[in-house]
């Protein structure tokens, strides 16, 4: 089956220092990406919907310019954490759709820990 | 590693019929396990979490089950409505996130 990769898939920084995680399909052309985060003991929420090309659409509560999402690629998607704090830290996970399969099937990337001190 | 699937791939019933969807996983050391609708073309909606400690969840007409040592959950939804109709997505949280296939449901009015 298709493929969804992340990177990192653990990373540890120090609060104020910005990371980017890297959302890539392996094996098909991803027109739409989700991006998700899971705090402890919560459950996974949807953070943005970002389709190849332009401007992600975030949902409500979430704020675009701390989470910066670029698309510019069928196969790449990145989120990046400005100014990251500690309560940044969370798991994220992003989703690839395949959109020249014709089918609505997403793919998830095995997430990444983010854990601001 | 961890396996996560569901049963049945997709699923038909008209409307106001109660159903169950299945998910079973292999690896018993899990964190917690969520239940997820997916509408064509959006993200995911999560509907239940389940932590490991914990045997079952409700929020209205849905119901949740764990059973971490069977590796199982299923998934009961009363009084099915069209709006119901979605797919749906288990998912078991270890060391990483492992998602199920997904049943797709199509309720019949």
């Amino acid at each position: 089956g298709a493929v969804v990769s992340q990177h990192p898939s653990r990373v540890i920084c120090k609060s104020g220092t910005s990371v980017k995680i890297e959302c890539r399909s392996l094996d098909f052309q991803a027109t739409t990406m989700f991006w998700y985060r899971q705090f402890p003991k919560k459950s996974l929420m949807l953070m943005a919907t970002s389709n190849e090309g332009s401007k992600a659409t975030y949902e409500q509560g979430v704020e675009k310019d701390k989470f910066l999402i670029n698309h510019a690629s069928l196969t790449l998607s990145t989120l990046t954490v400005t100014s990251a704090h500690p309560e940044d830290s969370s798991f994220y996970i992003c989703s690839a759709r395949d959109g020249t399969s014709g089918q609505e099937t997403q793919y998830f990337g095995p997430g990444t820990r983010l854990l601001v001190l | 590693k961890q396996e996560v699937t569901q049963i049945p791939a997709a699923l038909s019933v008209p409307e106001g019929e109660n159903l169950v969807l299945n998910c079973s996983f292999t690896d018993s050391a899990i964190y917690n396990l969520q239940w997820f609708r997916q509408d064509p073309g959006k993200g995911l909606t999560s509907l239940l979490l389940i932590q490991s400690s914990q045997r079952e969840q409700t929020s209205g007409r849905l119901n949740a089950s764990l059973d971490k040592s069977s590796g199982r959950s299923t998934l009961y939804i009363a009084a099915s409505q069209p709006g119901d109709s979605a797919t749906y997505l288990c998912a078991v949280t270890g060391n990483q996130f492992y998602f199920g296939t997904g049943t797709s449901l199509t309720v019949i009015p």
